[in-house]
């Protein structure tokens, strides 16, 4: 199956700087990947819907200035949280659809952020 | 819309007891069911998955059988170890959905030794 690389796994900024969080594809051309935020104990929400060459799609209630997603290649994917303050502490964890297994979605091991 | 839901938690049980994490799901389309496990601090992985009606996936142990006539996806295992703690998630893709995958609100089981 795909092998998803999500890099950092964890990561500790302060109030106002921006942050990065790559996804890589490491085996597969994904031309979608999914964006998912953890609050602790709770399900995964879906962020937004990365497409490569195109502007991502955002779920509802998502801030798109706030969470910016670039797709710039079938193997990469990149959220950055800008100017993140607390209330943005969490896990995000990005997923791939592999139309090879059924639909089936592969994910990263997830990045958790803590903003001081 | 499709929606996931499953069991609350925590639950907790002794070593080799019989496991059952109840899943049910609402879908206008015919989605593929899958449950996925995220140990503490990790990510999730793909446990099991099954594609159609009757169709049974099957992991470490781990059972679930794809039920259309109850829209249930129960997950099943006969003899818990204490390395089975974690957070279960039910959760549904499909089509019609744009393949988003829809997730339950994850259960969490904590065996005991």
């Amino acid at each position: 199956g795909a092998v998803v690389s999500q890099h950092p796994s964890w990561v500790i900024c302060k109030s106002g700087t921006s942050v990065k969080i790559e996804c890589r594809s490491l085996d597969f051309q994904a031309t979608t990947m999914f964006w998912y935020r953890q609050f602790p104990k709770q399900s995964l929400m879906l962020m937004a819907t990365s497409n490569e060459g195109s502007k991502a799609t955002y779920e509802q209630g998502v801030e798109k200035d706030k969470f910016l997603i670039n797709h710039a290649s079938l193997t990469l994917s990149t959220l950055t949280v800008t100017s993140a303050h607390p209330e943005d502490s969490s896990f995000y964890i990005c997923s791939l659809l592999n139309s090879r297994t059924d639909y089936g979605y592969t994910f990263g091991s997830g990045t958790r952020l803590t903003v001081v | 819309g499709n929606s996931v839901t499953q069991m609350e938690g925590p639950v907790t049980l002794s070593e080799e007891a019989f496991l059952t994490i109840n899943c049910t799901y609402t879908a206008t389309g015919y989605p593929s069911l899958f449950w996925y496990v995220q140990y503490p601090g990790e990510g999730l992985q793909l446990l099991l998955k099954a594609t159609k009606a009757d169709d049974k996936g099957s992991n470490k142990g781990f059972e679930a059988t794809y039920r259309k006539e109850t829209t249930s996806f129960h997950l099943e295992k006969g003899s818990v170890q204490v390395s089975d703690s974690a957070v279960y998630f039910c959760a549904l893709s499909d089509l019609a959905g744009g393949f988003k995958t829809i997730f339950g609100a994850g259960t969490r089981l904590f065996v005991k030794a």
